[in-house]
């Protein structure tokens, strides 16, 4: 593995169906965050994790949890997902000391559509 | 409020100098990214400033204007693959990144 890897690739969904994305990198950043990228907006963050054991809430958290059990992965979980939830999702890692330096790397991303 | 404007789209011819505006307004600020991201694919980091002034990194260089909220990207000598979208982002007092659209950006032969 080299940087960040993110599974499925893209995933046809029933809605009301619970969905995990699931989200791994192997450069030891301290800081992980889940966004979405929808048509005509910028890129929105729906949680974020500073380091093992922690979690917040971005932008757009309603119908969305994550856990971060490990340094490595950071997985997001749509509890019962909705058409509106049909988007690409993208998640990225940093190597956080709360400064402006904090560049944020992304993994390929899961094109998700909710039916 | 926190906002990112940049040009939805702009076109350019290849070998020319195109210069994408963003202007922000952040709840504090921590400096300005800019991120290439071509079509189906993830953004990937280009230049980053905190001070004011213009950073310059091969063909692509970077300025800020702290006091008027304003950056740029320039891409020199453009080439077929520059054809991307560019997306602008200012880090807010909490450093979480605050997002414009993007620009899209169309070369022309």
């Amino acid at each position: 593995i080299a940087g960040i890897t993110q599974a499925p690739t893209s995933q046809i969904l029933a809605a009301g169906r619970r969905m995990t994305l699931r989200c791994t990198q192997d450069m030891r950043h301290n800081a992980m965050y889940w966004y979405r990228q929808d048509l005509g907006l910028g890129l929105r963050l729906i949680h974020y994790s500073n380091t093992a054991g922690t979690t917040g809430k971005g932008e757009v958290p309603d119908g969305y949890s994550v856990s971060r059990a490990n340094t490595d992965d950071f997985p997001l979980t749509l509890a019962s997902a909705v058409p509106s939830q049909t988007s690409v999702y993208f998640c990225a890692s940093s190597d956080s000391k709360g400064q402006g330096t904090d560049t944020q790397y992304f993994g390929p991303g899961t094109r998700l559509t909710v039916l | 409020g926190q906002n990112i404007d940049q040009p939805t789209e702009m076109t350019a011819t290849e070998g020319a100098i195109v210069q994408i505006n963003c202007t922000y307004q952040t709840s504090g600020f921590n400096g300005l990214f800019w991120y290439q991201q071509h079509a189906g694919e993830a953004p990937t980091f280009l230049s980053y400033n905190v001070l004011d002034g213009l950073e310059e990194k091969g063909r692509f260089s970077s300025f800020l204007s702290r006091s008027k909220g304003y950056s740029y990207l320039l891409l020199k000598e453009l080439q077929m693959k520059d054809s991307a979208s560019y997306l602008c982002a200012a880090m807010d007092s909490n450093y979480q990144l605050i997002w414009g659209a993007g620009t899209k950006l169309i070369i022309k032969p």
